[in-house]
């Protein structure tokens, strides 16, 4: 079975710095997708970004973007120019190009003003 | 366009009673999903379907049943509710499999006493 480890409960970063959340996996399959959602205190489940494996170029979305270190099997989130906004858990999830997404047990990120 | 909506927001319910979480979308999404999630923890998949007829298992289906009638209902159902269901349910879909992007209802918040 996958599974998926966020080593850090909380962080929190200063409005307008650059923040790096952890994600690491373990699999032994060569082709799965990669998921940062964000889950503010509102309880709605949104999509940050999407990584596909086969693919080398790390994803970015606006401020969001990874790095995805495929052997090392890590796939960071970071957070540029917080904003107010961002505070929120965020959860790492993996997918095995089954039915199955499996989430970590999320970071819960502070942005302080 | 709603997206994924969920019923009810909140409920308690008592031990040995039954209910069920409703959950619509109107995305024409083929695959559909039910997750709970236990405080400070990830989500955990409970049963999925992949399209109208067809339900299968995710990682904790026990206590639960499910039913897909139609493309945009998925009901869930609660035969005799214990404690340990005490939870928040997530109802979510995406268009082909999970690897797509999943979108997420605003999620039931379920106390068992």
């Amino acid at each position: 079975a996958q599974t998926v480890t966020q080593s850090q409960p909380e962080m929190s970063v200063q409005e307008a710095e650059t923040v790096t959340l952890s994600c690491t996996y373990d699999t032994s399959e060569n082709n799965y997708y990669l998921f940062w959602y964000k889950q503010p205190p509102s309880r709605q489940m949104i999509l940050v970004i999407r990584q596909e494996a086969y693919k080398q170029q790390n994803a970015t979305e606006n401020r969001f973007s990874v790095n995805f270190q495929k052997a090392a099997k890590s796939f960071s989130l970071k957070i540029s120019d917080s904003q107010l906004g961002d505070t929120a858990m965020y959860f790492c999830a993996f997918n095995d190009a089954g039915n199955m997404l499996t989430f970590g047990g999320g970071t819960r990120l502070m942005v302080k003003p | 366009n709603a997206g994924v909506t969920q019923t009810p927001k909140f409920r308690i319910l008592k031990i040995g009673q039954s209910m069920t979480l409703q959950c619509t979308q109107d995305m024409n999404h083929n695959y559909m999903y039910w997750y709970r999630q236990d405080p400070g923890m990830g989500l955990k998949l409970i049963y999925y379907s992949v399209g109208a007829g067809i339900t299968d298992k995710g990682e904790v289906p026990n206590g639960y049943n499910v039913s897909r009638s139609t493309t945009e209902d998925f009901p869930l159902r609660l035969e005799l509710a214990a404690p340990s269901q005490t939870s928040v349910y997530f109802c979510a879909s995406s268009r082909d499999r999970s690897t797509d992007t999943q979108y997420f209802g605003p999620g039931t918040r379920l106390t068992v006493l």
